[in-house]
């Protein structure tokens, strides 16, 4: 089974820091995702990937970058963490749109 | 751009109740449509996928249709159990998935 793992299930931050949510897969995908999910807004597409240093802007990628130099890990990075980020964040992978996705278990985000 | 909702927003039923979830999108021009459960704080884990070439899919008490001309899909879950209770998310994708708001369902014992 393909294994998408987020390093932390739960983080706490503060207003104006710099934040790190990591993804690893472990089934040699191409595709990578960032997505938030906030009560009454739905999941929203933050940034994907569809190769290594490739990287493309989703719905709502303001306050946001990432960085991907492996094929395995794909990073959202908050470049300065406001209140408005708190949010659960999922990230997910495929190896083809054929195929299907799959998602990692979230980081549930708060910027206080 | 793509718009998929889900109708009901929420469900109670009596255990052994068959489920009968809608699912709904704007754009027929889709790779394939993905059934998604989560379970309250937790990520998503796939259910059923059904390719934009089928009409349906099955796994175990789990019957998923696709109307991809009328852009509907359905998800029957027979007999429902209280573990059945989640939200279910239905996600079409066009090589990104765009999500529907989710339908909450609870199972009553």
């Amino acid at each position: 089974d393909v294994k998408v793992t987020q390093s932390s299930r739960y983080l706490v931050k503060r207003t104006g820091e710099k934040v790190f949510l990591e993804c690893v897969q472990d089934m040699d995908h191409e595709n990578m995702f960032w997505y938030r999910q906030d009560p009454g807004l739905g999941l929203r597409l933050i940034y994907f990937s569809y190769d290594v240093k490739m990287k493309e802007k989703g719905d709502i990628p303001e306050g946001y970058s990432v960085s991907r130099e492996k094929k395995e890990r794909f990073s959202l990075i908050l470049e300065s963490a406001s209140t408005n980020q708190t949010s659960m964040y999922l990230c997910a992978s495929g190896k083809d749109p054929n195929y299907g996705y799959t998602f990692g278990s979230g980081t549930r985000l708060t910027v206080v | 751009k793509q718009e998929v909702t889900q109708i009901p927003a929420a469900l109670s039923v009596p255990e052994g109740e068959n489920l009968v979830l809608n699912c709904s999108f704007t754009d027929s021009a889709i790779y394939n449509l993905q059934w998604f459960r989560q379970d309250p704080g937790k990520g998503l884990t796939s259910l059923l996928l059904i390719q934009s070439s089928q009409r349906e899919q099955t796994s175990g008490r789990l019957n998923a249709s696709l109307d991809k001309s009328s852009g509907r899909s359905t998800l029957y879950i027979a007999a429902s159990q209280p573990g059945d209770s989640a939200t279910y998310l239905c996600a079409v994708s066009d090589y990104k998935l765009s999500f529907g708001a989710g339908t909450t369902v609870t199972v009553r014992a």
